[in-house]
């Protein structure tokens, strides 16, 4: 069975600041790869995504994020935090012939700090 | 884009009673829809795997009695937790994938119901 880890439940940046989350995959065979973010009370929207191709993928809100097979990551970055980026963040593999299962981390909750 | 629905977005109800969450699918047809549940401060898991026109796919441990899936069209989907206790309060939130389940689609995540069970 497949399983994610994200290092870090809590992350605490200054706006303007880097945005680094974590996200580690256990795997035989590398998955696809999914960040999504959730506001308060609300439900997944989709940050972005590596199916196959280059492995730096860019998604909305100035994230991004960076396929390692050799160290099964996928970690996020986004340069510079803003107000808007506060929430909760989530990693996401499904393994490529398994019917679009989604196999969540545990979330890192961002807090940005003025 | 893609939009899904859920209905209601929070729901309080008693102990014993059963309570139904709509799931659908605004502008796309979906075969496959998908049941989370996410606890405070937790992160999602998958209850069940629904298909239109078939039985409902269960994850280990989730009890198919309690949690009824009606997948009965190619835009809704519905779970019913039934005899609903305290413990069963969380946050539901389904997911629809357009497209075959055999080949890889992005799904699309509803808002989420509140469920509060007193």
């Amino acid at each position: 069975a497949q399983s994610v880890t994200q290092l870090g439940s809590h992350v605490s940046v200054s706006e303007g600041a880097l945005v680094l989350l974590r996200c580690n995959y256990s795997s035989s065979v590398p998955p696809y790869l999914f960040w999504y973010v959730q506001y308060p009370n609300q439900g997944l929207q989709l940050l972005l995504k590596y199916t196959t191709g280059a492995t730096l993928v860019k998604g909305i809100n100035g994230f991004e994020a960076e396929f390692k097979k050799s160290e099964t990551s996928f970690h996020l970055t986004k340069p510079s935090a803003h107000m808007s980026d506060a929430a909760e963040y989530f990693c996401a593999v499904t393994p490529k012939a398994a019917g679009n299962k989604l196999t969540f981390g545990g979330g890192t909750r961002v807090l940005v700090k003025p | 884009g893609a939009v899904v629905s859920q209905h209601p977005s929070w729901v309080i109800c008693k102990s014993g009673t059963s309570v139904k969450i709509e799931c659908r699918s605004l502008d796309f047809q979906a075969t496959t829809m998908f049941w989370y549940r996410q606890f405070p401060k937790q992160s999602l898991m998958l209850m069940a795997t629904s298909n239109e026109g078939s039985k409902a796919t269960y994850e280990q441990g989730v009890e198919k009695d309690k949690f009824l899936i009606n997948h009965a069209s190619l835009t809704l989907s519905t779970l019913t937790v039934t005899s609903a206790h305290p413990e069963d309060s969380s946050f539901y939130i389904c997911s629809a994938l357009p497209g075959s389940p055999s080949s890889y689609n992005e799904q699309f995540f509803g808002p989420g119901t509140r469920l509060t069970v007193l």
